[in-house]
């Protein structure tokens, strides 16, 4: 099994610029999440998604948007970049939100 | 809605020295919690959880946590560190189909 996997691994845009991070998982978990890591601030969910179909919003989700097409995908778009969302990007999932969480390898952005 | 505070962003110890690493939730109901370890360039790695029973649960590399309701406190601990340890831990809380984590602790261990 490949776990979860995150594509790119780093990226650079420019501001105003739009792009999708990927997540991808083979272990068929239904829930599946995002989250920012900044310095000093910890782990943030920025959306979050307990099956196909259905998402929900998480503590910084301005900017930020999701699908949930099918078990094993949960990509991120960014809409609009900007500096602010310069940050390291995790992925994860887990049967459910009350069990354990694996993560991806996380995505470096820098918006410039 | 629920949050997590870590009080200690650093903590220090000397290699062999016990540990103790804190961590208060608040949520209205039982809780779920979490620690994760998070090693330099790494990804996160679950260290333990608790859900009901038991308020002390171990947890792999010889940690531990002690749930008391009353402190609404999720404390980690290990008797004895190695250098190895030096990392970032995270406390999470989930509930509401949400799980929020806390700003993380970063370890450094004096040889």
């Amino acid at each position: 099994n490949a776990g979860v996997t995150q594509t790119p691994k780093f990226q650079v845009l420019k501001t105003g610029q739009s792009m999708t991070l990927q997540c991808a998982q083979d272990m068929n978990h239904e829930y599946m999440s995002w989250y920012r890591q900044d310095p000093g601030m910890g782990l943030r969910l920025i959306h979050y998604s307990v099956g196909a179909g259905i998402t929900d919003q998480g503590e910084v989700p301005n900017g930020y948007n999701v699908s949930r097409s099918t078990t094993e995908d949960f990509p991120l778009r960014l809409l609009s970049a900007a500096p602010s969302q310069t940050s390291v990007y995790f992925c994860a999932s887990g049967i459910s939100s009350s069990n354990e969480q694996f993560f991806g390898p996380g995505t470096r952005l820098t918006v410039l | 809605a629920q949050s997590v505070t870590q009080p200690d962003i650093h903590i220090t110890v000397s290699e062999g020295a016990s540990l103790e690493l804190r961590c208060n939730y608040s949520y209205g109901a039982t809780p779920y919690l979490f620690w994760y370890v998070q090693s330099p360039g790494q990804g996160l790695q679950l260290l333990l959880k608790y859900f009901s029973g038991d308020t002390l649960v171990q947890g792999i590399k010889g940690f531990e946590a002690e749930f008391k309701r009353s402190q609404s406190s999720f404390n980690l601990r290990k008797p004895s560190v190695h250098w190895s340890d030096a990392a970032e831990y995270f406390c999470a809380v989930g509930g509401d189909d949400k799980i929020i984590f806390g700003k993380g602790t970063r370890l450094h261990i004096l040889p």
